[in-house]
């Protein structure tokens, strides 16, 4: 089956710029979504389809996808958004094609 | 306003069985696929089940696959979730999320149900 990887935790100061990646065997190919997790909530969709940002969502949340590695970066971070986040793709090749990451803890120092 | 609650959660002998409720709102239910994702205490998101707006097309977890079985009722606005020969992996907070289509991005969850599996 189809697998995600996530590194388990990115730091970085405010202001900074944070990118979080998720390698998948030709992920340039598939859509990847990106969720946000804060502690005791349900996840928040931040991008989708690789891009794409759903309304609500700050400028500040970007995503690329190419070859084998999707990006998701988060510009002038802020405390807020110290969370987990999830890459997702959809696997058409697969009898179980939807796929999670394994997170990446952001935290802000 | 979008809403999705989940109910039927609780504790379960190993071997049991539950069945899970998602009550939605706010949106055209039955023009929407639906899925399952849960996730155990710690530990990170695991995709359970997702079912396609006409029930056309399911598809589920290895993890699953032959235990649970993933239904919706289109007049009720509700989604399912039967959970048999539970097993202590299963333990998790489970969350219904919608999908525009079965192979789409998951754009509204709901605040998830725990499942605890256990003697």
């Amino acid at each position: 089956s189809y697998v995600l990887t996530q590194p388990p935790s990115v730091s970085v100061a405010p202001g900074q710029t944070a990118r979080i990646t998720c390698g998948g065997n030709n992920i340039g190919s598939k859509s990847v979504h990106w969720y946000q997790q804060k502690p005791g909530q349900a996840p928040v969709l931040v991008v989708y389809d690789d891009s794409d940002r759903p309304s609500g969502i700050p400028e500040r949340f970007s995503g690329s996808n190419s070859g084998n590695t999707a990006t998701l970066t988060i510009s002038r971070v802020e405390a807020g958004d110290e969370a987990d986040y999830y890459c997702q793709v959809w696997d058409s090749s697969s009898d179980h094609p939807r796929v999670f990451g394994g997170g990446t803890k952001l935290t802000v120092l | 306003e979008v809403q999705l609650v989940e109910s039927g959660g609780g504790l379960v002998k190993p071997g049991g069985s539950l069945r899970l409720s998602c009550a939605a709102s706010g949106f055209t239910f039955s023009s929407y696929s639906m899925n399952w994702v849960r996730q155990a205490p710690g530990k990170g998101l695991e995709w359970v089940s997702s079912i396609s707006s006409s029930s056309s097309y399911i598809y589920y977890a290895d993890s699953v696959k032959g235990r649970f079985t993933i239904s919706r009722d289109n007049a009720k606005n509700s989604l399912y979730l039967q959970m048999n020969s539970l097993r202590a992996e299963d333990t998790a907070v489970y969350y219904c999320a919608r999908g525009e289509q079965v192979d789409t991005a998951f754009d509204y969850w709901g605040q998830g149900t725990l499942v605890t599996v256990s003697s």
